[in-house]
This record gives structure tokens, sequence and C-alpha cells, in this order.
């Protein structure tokens, strides 16, 4: 399992951009990055995932560069709502079932 | 659509005294796993099990103990309650293809050992 480092804890502003970037320099040709949030007192949930270049769904974008050694979640226009713990995860498929999460980036949205 | 169902949500234990949380999954996933959360902390897994009949251990798997007789259910026994198992326990339910997964989970377990 690609070991992966991300920053244990950003700040930001109510309606500005977030980006979390996560190293992940031994990651594998089969690996998938994925990315989950959890609120306090809640389990985390999935927000995103991919392999290469760009991909985007209703909640964050998630960019790859072509090496594929770091990914950046971004987050467009944060609310409070959207102070959470994110953490990101490489190299989990079949044969490699073991879903560890390191101690995450704790994103804090200031009013 | 029930997800991933953890009983009980709050539990006390006497050191030494021992229990069960229950996990239950409605969505026909192969692999399930326990986690541990300790406060400011992230999550540690403890056991994970990727078919029924088939466990294996995480990062610490030690006081707990862990069975898969069917798809649905994964309880985790904790043998002998110690105050250092005072955690957040959560139970995730996973699906794996063609190299993507994607973790479902419960609602967590706080437990309290004193």
């Amino acid at each position: 399992l690609a070991k992966t480092t991300q920053p244990i804890s950003m700040d930001s502003y109510e309606g500005q951009e977030v980006n979390i970037t996560c190293s992940h320099n031994n990651i594998a040709t089969n690996d998938y990055i994925t990315w989950y949030q959890q609120f306090p007192s809640q389990g985390p949930r999935f927000i995103i995932q991919g392999y290469k270049t760009k991909v985007t769904n209703e909640v964050a974008s998630l960019f790859i560069p072509a090496d594929r050694k770091s990914s950046t979640l971004s987050l467009p226009r944060v609310s409070l709502s959207d102070t959470a713990v994110y953490y990101c995860l490489v190299g989990v498929n079949f044969g490699n079932e073991k879903l560890t999460f390191g101690t995450g980036t704790r994103l804090t949205i200031i009013p | 659509n029930a997800g991933v169902t953890q009983t009980p949500k709050f539990q006390v234990l006497k050191t030494g005294q021992s229990m069960t949380l229950q996990c239950a999954q409605d969505m026909n996933h192969e692999y399930m796993s326990w986690y541990r959360q300790d406060p400011g902390m992230g999550l540690r897994l403890i056991h994970y099990s990727v078919g029924a009949g088939i466990t294996d251990q995480g990062e610490v798997p030690n006081g707990y103990n862990v069975s898969r007789s069917t798809t649905e259910d994964f309880p985790l026994r904790l043998l002998s309650a110690a105050p250092s198992q005072t955690s957040v326990y959560f139970c995730a339910s996973s699906y794996f293809g063609q190299g993507k997964a994607e973790a479902f989970f419960g609602q967590g377990t706080r437990l309290t050992v004193v």
C-alpha cells in the first residue's frame, strides 16, 4: 500500500477555494487515489476517486499530475460545513484490501 | 436503504468485562473492516475480512477477535476490556471493482472502559 503524506491541518476562510495536496511517491501502476471526508462524531464518507488527470463531481475536484506521485483535492468556495478531516488513500484494490487511513488533514473554515 | 448498521451506539464497560460490537451491512459487500478512533486521531484498522470465513489482522488487533460467518455480519469481540480500549469504533463495508474501492461506514460505537 503506497504511503501517503498530507498536511496535518489547514485553515481557510469561507468562500475561498481550498486545495489539499497528498504525496504518494511510490504509487503503483494500478493504484487509484481516493479521498474521504470525516465530520466530528461520524464515520468517514467517500468524496472522490481518480486515476489520472482530473476528476470532478458535485462535491470536489481531484487533480492528478502525469507522474501520479501526488494528488490535490480541491474544494470550491468552502463554507463552515466543510470543516472536517480529509483523508487521502492510495493503492486499494483486489489483492490489497487493507483500507488504512492515516491521520488526515484537519480543515478548519473560518467565518 | 440501511447501509451499515452498528450497535450499540454507546457502551460503558468495566475493566475485564467482555462484549461484542455488532455490525451489519445490506449492500452485499464482500469486504468489511473495523477501526478504532481515539480523540483527535486518525482511524486505525483493527481487523478486516474479504469474505465470509476469511479474516485478517489490521494495525492494532491485540485484544480483539472477529469472525465472519455471513456476508452481512462482522462482529467485533472485546475479550477482556481495558481502559486503553476506550475509543470510538467504526465498522465499514466496501465495494471493490476494477481497481476502485468505496467504503461505507456505520455511525460508530462510543465505548468507555472504566
